[in-house]
């Protein structure tokens, strides 16, 4: 069976980073391309950045860029999202999911929450 | 970007009721759409992909449609497990966008 758990979220100030995990299992971690989504309190899901299976691809939704960096390791069948100059927008419960270009979001976490309050 | 616009935002409806749910697209793409499932305090599910393809394990009452502008998301007899959240996702171009949701409660 697929399984993604993610890790890392938490309270934190506005302008402090953080560092989401996602350990993956179930399946070969390093065919896939990898994605977060994140959904903000009462409203719906917002996709956030994919990477290509080898990590040679990245891509952001614009009001990230810059401040948010995916990344992967195919060794510990991990993936992260380094999350720096936090703002109260996006405090959101983070979820990482496997993508396929035939499929869209296959598999997904179960979601960690981030609260960015001061 | 492409925007994508979904509706009812909200529906009441009744067991074995029949249910259309429509996403617009501000921009005409083919086929890279998805629909997903979701329930409260739960990760979306997928149900469609490419617009019309049903997702493995998925009950055969889900169906979809469309293409171009308009897609939709057809529930042909309403369950009690199918009372949720409905979002469209198109994944044709960056950056990827959902629709704002459709939630069917009970009549």
């Amino acid at each position: 069976d697929v399984h993604l758990v993610e890790s890392g979220g938490g309270l934190v100030q506005p302008g402090r980073s953080l560092r989401l995990s996602c350990a993956a299992s179930g399946f070969i971690f390093s065919s896939y391309w990898m994605s977060w989504v994140r959904q903000a309190p009462g409203r719906g899901p917002e996709w956030v950045a994919n990477i290509k299976s080898d990590g040679s691809e990245k891509y952001y939704v614009d009001s990230v860029k810059g401040r948010f960096t995916i990344s992967r390791d195919n060794v510990k069948n991990s993936l992260y999202l380094q999350i720096n100059s936090l703002r109260t927008q996006d405090t959101a419960v983070y979820y990482c999911a496997t993508y396929s270009r035939a499929a869209g979001l296959v598999y997904w976490g179960q979601g960690t929450l981030v609260t960015v309050s001061s | 970007d492409i925007q994508m616009t979904q509706s009812p935002s909200t529906l009441s409806a009744s067991v074995g009721d029949r249910v259309t749910i429509t996403c617009r697209a501000s921009q005409s793409f083919s086929f890279w759409l998805a629909w997903y499932q979701q329930k409260p305090g739960r990760a979306p599910k997928l149900l469609i992909y490419k617009a019309s393809t049903l997702e493995s394990g998925v009950p055969s009452r889900f169906s979809g449609s469309g293409s171009g502008t308009e897609f939709t998301l057809t529930i042909s007899s309403l369950q009690p497990d199918d009372f949720a959240s409905y979002y469209c996702q198109q994944y044709n171009s960056y950056p990827w966008t959902f629709g704002q949701g459709t939630k069917i409660d009970i009549k």
